[in-house]
């Protein structure tokens, strides 16, 4: 079957850097997405990454490895506005998004 | 930017009546939206697919004809939930995807808040 895993809540303090993990199963890969959530909104996007390696976008960046399916979210510099939920999604060889359950951050003071 | 539009924004009504929600992709042309429905606390859950033109692919235990889909234009997508049930309450929330080869990107829009009474 395909699977996303990632924790389901993290905790972390303004300023600090956190890093969001997520690890997959999935039937074909054609890319993994990051998306953030605030509550009682939609998802807005993060990043897409579809080769190995780390792509940085201001203070957030995101890692691929395909040989171990996995990936991570960093969060440099977090601001309070950073607190959501922020969700991994693999896009498979339907080019169908599988979604994980997304990872509640709280920032605390 | 690509941008999605949903309306109603919340939408309050009686159980048995029939709800209509317009899912809009306002700069571009979407050949593929989803819809799906999220719970309080819980991730999102991929209700349909639907491609322009052509009827909606439901994922497994979403009744088709409750949930009535309608992508009649790369522009326009609508999800009526038919005969709704207090149970039916939820976040339900459209994408759309583009044709432009190599663009997987899902555009979201900000979401339909149902409360059935």
């Amino acid at each position: 079957g395909q699977n996303i895993d990632q924790p389901t809540e993290m905790t972390a303090t303004e300023g600090a850097i956190v890093q969001i993990n997520c690890t997959y199963q999935t039937s074909g890969f054609n890319g993994l997405f990051w998306y953030q959530q605030h509550a009682g909104e939609a998802p807005t996007f993060l990043s897409y990454n579809v080769l190995d390696g780390l792509e940085e976008k201001g203070r957030f960046s995101s890692f691929l490895s395909r040989s171990k399916g996995y990936s991570y979210l960093l969060l440099k510099e977090l601001q309070m506005k950073d607190s959501a939920s922020y969700l991994c999604a693999v896009m498979d060889s339907n080019y169908q998004l599988i979604w994980g359950a997304g990872t509640k951050l709280i920032i605390k003071p | 930017g690509a941008v999605v539009s949903q309306h109603p924004s919340w939408v309050i009504c009686k159980s048995g009546t029939s709800v209509k929600i317009e899912c809009r992709s306002l700069d571009f042309q979407a050949t593929t939206m989803f819809w799906y429905r999220q719970f309080p606390k819980q991730s999102l859950m991929l209700m349909a697919t639907s491609n322009e033109g052509s009827k909606a692919t439901y994922e497994q235990g979403v009744e088709k004809d409750k949930f009535l889909i309608n992508h009649a234009s790369l522009t326009l997508s609508t999800l009526t939930v038919t005969s709704a049930h207090p149970e039916d309450s939820s976040f339900y929330i459209c994408s759309a995807r583009g044709h432009r080869e190599g663009n997987y990107e899902q555009y979201f829009g900000p979401g339909t808040r149902l409360t059935v009474t």
